[in-house]
């Protein structure tokens, strides 16, 4: 149960793009599509913002969208607003009851 | 409102033991499978478990296999965690989610601070 890889860090301006990576295995990002995404703000609990690979829940911007090719899967915030600034967490299942968590990238916005 | 209020972190020595609750309202608990995640001081969110809709099926990560047990009871709508054999490294905000929808953990409740240490 190795967490999977993500960038420490990833930044961009207000109105630009960025792209988060999730690398695993063929044993979690690569053998199902149940990779998710959380949104942590200092010292406020997680939220959900991708689940299944690509969807989204009631209430989030589309700005934020969910995609996977092999054994990676990325998250892409676009229109960069201030209020995106934080922690973000991808997840994935892993196979007989068990998940995984990336190891987390502190977006910035510049 | 769907919450989900957590509680019974405290100070433990390690070696020692603790149980974790979780109250939830606004939905209905036996309808969905529950989790346990936790973050240790500064570090990343780590899954800790997950149960089924009627406490049948359990998974736990490597790191609390054997030493933790999670558990539910649906007429209280209360998830549970307990914790034995507690270490330093087990130290960190424990959160109670709920599998809204496949895979996707959502909401989370404050969480409670789990510290163990001499």
């Amino acid at each position: 149960q190795s967490a999977l890889t993500q960038p420490p860090s990833a930044s961009g301006s207000p109105g630009q793009s960025v792209t988060i990576s999730c690398t695993g295995t063929s044993s979690d990002v690569g053998g199902y599509n149940y990779v998710s995404w959380y949104q942590q703000h200092p010292g406020k609990a997680p939220k959900l913002i991708i689940y299944e690979v690509s969807k989204r829940p009631s209430g989030v911007p589309d700005r934020f969208s969910g995609s996977k090719s092999g054994h990676t899967a990325s998250l892409t915030v676009s229109g960069l607003q201030a209020e995106d600034e934080a922690d973000y967490y991808c997840k994935s299942y892993a196979g007989s009851n068990n998940f995984v968590f990336g190891t987390g990238t502190e977006v910035t916005v510049l | 409102e769907v919450q989900l209020v957590e509680s019974g972190g405290d100070l433990v020595q390690p070696g020692g033991s603790l149980r974790l609750s979780c109250a939830a309202s606004g939905f209905t608990l036996s309808n969905y499978w529950m989790h346990w995640v936790r973050r240790a001081p500064g570090k990343g969110l780590v899954w800790v478990s997950r149960i089924n809709v009627d406490g049948s099926g359990t998974g736990y990560a490597d790191s609390v296999k054997g030493r933790f047990t999670i558990s539910r009871d649906n007429a209280k709508n209360t998830l549970y965690l307990q914790m034995n054999s507690l270490r330093a490294e087990d130290t960190a905000v424990y959160y109670c989610v709920r599998e809204a929808v496949p895979g996707g953990l959502d909401p989370w409740g404050q969480g409670t601070l789990v510290t163990v240490s001499s």
